[in-house]
């Protein structure tokens, strides 16, 4: 079946534009999260989205972060005002919501480079 | 505070023989670990995982082994394959943060033919 699908695979920009990253999650799976890989790093968590629940955003790194979730499916990832220091890969995964803990099944990222 | 840690960045196996990624973590409310396997240009792929009640979870050529007491997972792929060959992140949950994975920093494997 089909898997975790992001949007687009790569984004060039300038300083200080706008960018909105897109993820499809795996049919059926309720939860919903970004990560970020910046060069070099581990795997940094941003957001997590479940059901109709208040999503967690104890990730974002400023307020130039939003994230949302429409349906309860498709999420878009959106930086303002892009700094360089964003330039990362930023990878969507998703999860069946239980019983108990489940696997996060990632995508295969959007990389981000800011000029 | 890197909760998660894999302290060899890499690791070097000859084709056949038994590879061991290690990591420790320090925060004693995680009760769910996972390892995933990264290629270039890819997303990482789940791979195994394990709960806080067992310690011992396997799956083919793949073990995770877990001491609660040390605070130390291993992962034992045998025999290792050159295709094997990637970068491995253990990762954990629980506690406060129960949905999100804590990432260690990824150990690169290299398998000899």
């Amino acid at each position: 079946g089909a898997g975790v699908s992001q949007s687009p695979s790569n984004k060039v920009t300038e300083k200080g534009k706008d960018v909105e990253l897109r993820c499809d999650p795996i049919s059926g799976h309720t939860a919903l999260y970004w990560y970020r890989q910046s060069l070099g790093q581990g795997l940094e968590f941003l957001i997590y989205f479940q059901g109709n629940s208040a999503p967690d955003k104890s990730g974002l790194p400023s307020d130039r972060f939003s994230a949302e979730r429409t349906g309860g499916s498709v999420s878009t990832l959106t930086i303002q005002r892009t700094q360089q220091e964003d330039s990362a890969v930023y990878l969507c995964a998703s999860s069946l919501a239980g019983p108990g803990a489940q696997p996060q099944h990632f995508g295969d990222g959007t990389r981000l480079s800011i000029l | 505070d890197q909760q998660v840690k894999q302290n060899s960045p890499s690791l070097s196996v000859q084709e056949g023989r038994i590879s061991i990624l290690n990591c420790d973590y320090t925060n004693s409310m995680f009760d769910y670990f996972l390892w995933y396997k990264k290629y270039p240009a890819e997303g990482p792929t789940f791979l195994i995982s394990i709960s806080s009640i067992k310690d011992k979870n396997e799956d083919g050529r793949f073990t995770v082994f877990l001491n609660k007491s040390a605070k130390h997972l291993s992962l034992h792929i045998v025999p290792s394959q050159p295709g094997d060959s990637a970068v491995y992140f253990c990762a954990a949950s629980g506690g406060w943060g129960a949905q999100k994975l804590v990432f260690g920093q990824g150990t690169r494997l290299t398998i000899n033919p």
